[in-house]
């Protein structure tokens, strides 16, 4: 089945850099790769996603970017900001009806 | 904004006990799903459900698992007879989209801990 990797595990970012988390995945077939924010108390939210025949999506602040041939893609969050702050949770779909997740990455801006 | 309600968010239990974790998907959703996340370790996929019927179930989902859409409101996933392995935060998702996982939405978990 599908192995999700991600790096890192955890990330301190000075309030206004930017922060880069790094997922590689093991199945060609993947099309689809969502990333998740996840705050104290509540579960995943969806904040961006991207197809495999895409090479990058920006949604203001945050981006995504996929290499299909060394399978991998990132998640890019510039000027970070403290609200920011939350474990990210990268995911690819090999087909319907499955998530395959890395382990997080808990992101911290410090003001 | 419609949400994924889940309750408990905690529970604990003995081994051995049977528990039952509750979901009331987002309301025009039809595709249901179980996910678990052990401390530390990934978010893993338990199960999808679509149509009162199980569509995909991981090597987890076993025998002791089981899940139900007992009215139009409330998704469950019982635990028949639980072990210490059990202990976990198990979130549930829902999607409107038919076949696809895209805009899955999830609850805010249920930490299960099993002594």
């Amino acid at each position: 089945g599908e192995n999700v990797e991600q790096h890192p595990s955890t990330l301190s970012v000075q309030e206004g850099d930017s922060a880069v988390i790094k997922c590689t995945y093991s199945d060609s077939a993947s099309n689809y790769f969502p990333w998740y924010k996840q705050e104290l108390g509540k579960g995943p939210q969806l904040i961006i996603d991207i197809r495999s025949n895409v090479g990058e999506k920006k949604d203001q602040r945050i981006a995504v970017t996929l290499n299909k041939t060394a399978k991998h893609f990132s998640l890019h969050i510039t000027e970070t900001q403290p609200e920011d702050s939350a474990v990210y949770f990268c995911a690819a779909s090999i087909r319907a009806n499955n998530l395959f997740f890395g382990t997080g990455t808990r992101l911290t801006v410090i003001p | 904004e419609p949400e994924v309600t889940q309750t408990p968010s905690h529970q604990v239990t003995q081994m051995g006990q049977e528990v039952i974790l509750r979901c009331v998907p987002i309301s025009n959703h039809l595709y249901f799903y179980w996910y678990r996340q052990i401390l530390g370790q990934k978010v893993e996929f338990l199960v999808s459900f679509y149509n009162n019927e199980i569509s995909e179930k991981s090597e987890i989902f076993d025998d002791q698992f089981s899940v139900e859409r007992p009215d139009g409101s409330n998704f469950t996933l019982k635990i028949r007879s639980t072990k210490l392995e059990d202990s976990a935060m198990y979130f549930c998702a829902s999607c409107r989209d038919r076949g696809t996982v895209e805009k899955l939405f999830f609850g805010s978990g249920t930490q299960l801990s099993v002594l």
